[in-house]
């Protein structure tokens, strides 16, 4: 089993509606949730992170944090074409952060 | 802005050559992160510095080394290339928080994409 693993992909929605983007992860002394947006050919930026359980809201997107059920999602509001990227999910322990796989999106207009 | 440069965005060497990926940043930042990034397999740590002259082994640490002389400069080394290191390499830094920064967010450098042939 992957230390952090997410929904496969693709996934592909219409403009205008919510992307949701899962993510579980294995090691219960996890400390801190990221969610990076990594465009075709470009280098993973930072979209948000959480580290207490619940919802964190900034703009269109969400995270949502539930340490119990190992679980962390991002939610996209309005999506738009622009938001159209592979999105990678990061699990921070005690030394280091491990990455998923990523799960691309893809919003149509 | 944080600021993390790549030397090189492409090269090419051959296989049995000494490779010298730099990575330099400009936010006095503490850590920093050497990954390999390939299709199917994700992004993956080789190796990580949380201070000078200090490394640890990441997950996947075989066939390279690294190098941290000064705060603000993180090198990986490919002791002998070969054609299985064919991949993208991604240098990353964050900021030293509180418990180790587990809330410091990484910051990525542009990638350089290497080719042993």
């Amino acid at each position: 089993q992957k230390e952090v693993e997410q929904n496969s992909g693709p996934l592909s929605v219409p403009e205008g509606a919510i992307a949701s983007l899962n993510c579980t992860y294995s090691d219960r002394g996890s400390q801190s949730f990221f969610w990076y947006r990594q465009y075709s050919g470009k280098s993973p930026e930072l979209i948000m992170f959480i580290y207490s359980n619940g919802d964190k809201e900034d703009g269109r997107f969400t995270a949502q944090l539930n340490k119990a059920s190992q679980y962390v999602s991002l939610l996209i509001r309005d999506s738009q074409p622009s938001d159209s990227a592979t999105y990678l999910c990061a699990v921070r322990g005690l030394s280091k952060s491990t990455f998923g796989d990523g799960t691309t999106l893809t919003v149509k207009p | 802005d944080v600021k993390v440069t790549q030397s090189s965005r492409y090269l090419v060497k051959r296989t049995g050559e000494k490779v010298f990926l730099e990575c330099v940043q400009d936010m006095d930042h503490e850590n920093m992160f050497w990954y390999r990034q390939d299709p199917g397999l994700g992004l993956r740590l080789i190796y990580f510095s949380y201070d000078v002259k200090m490394k640890e082994k990441g997950d996947i640490p075989e066939g390279y080394s690294v190098s941290r002389e000064k705060k603000e400069r993180f090198s990986l080394i490919l002791e002998s290339a070969s054609t299985n290191q064919t991949s993208m390499y991604l240098c990353a830094s964050s900021k030293t928080g509180q418990e180790r920064d587990s809330n410091q967010p990484q910051h990525f450098g542009d990638g350089t994409r290497l080719s042993i042939l």
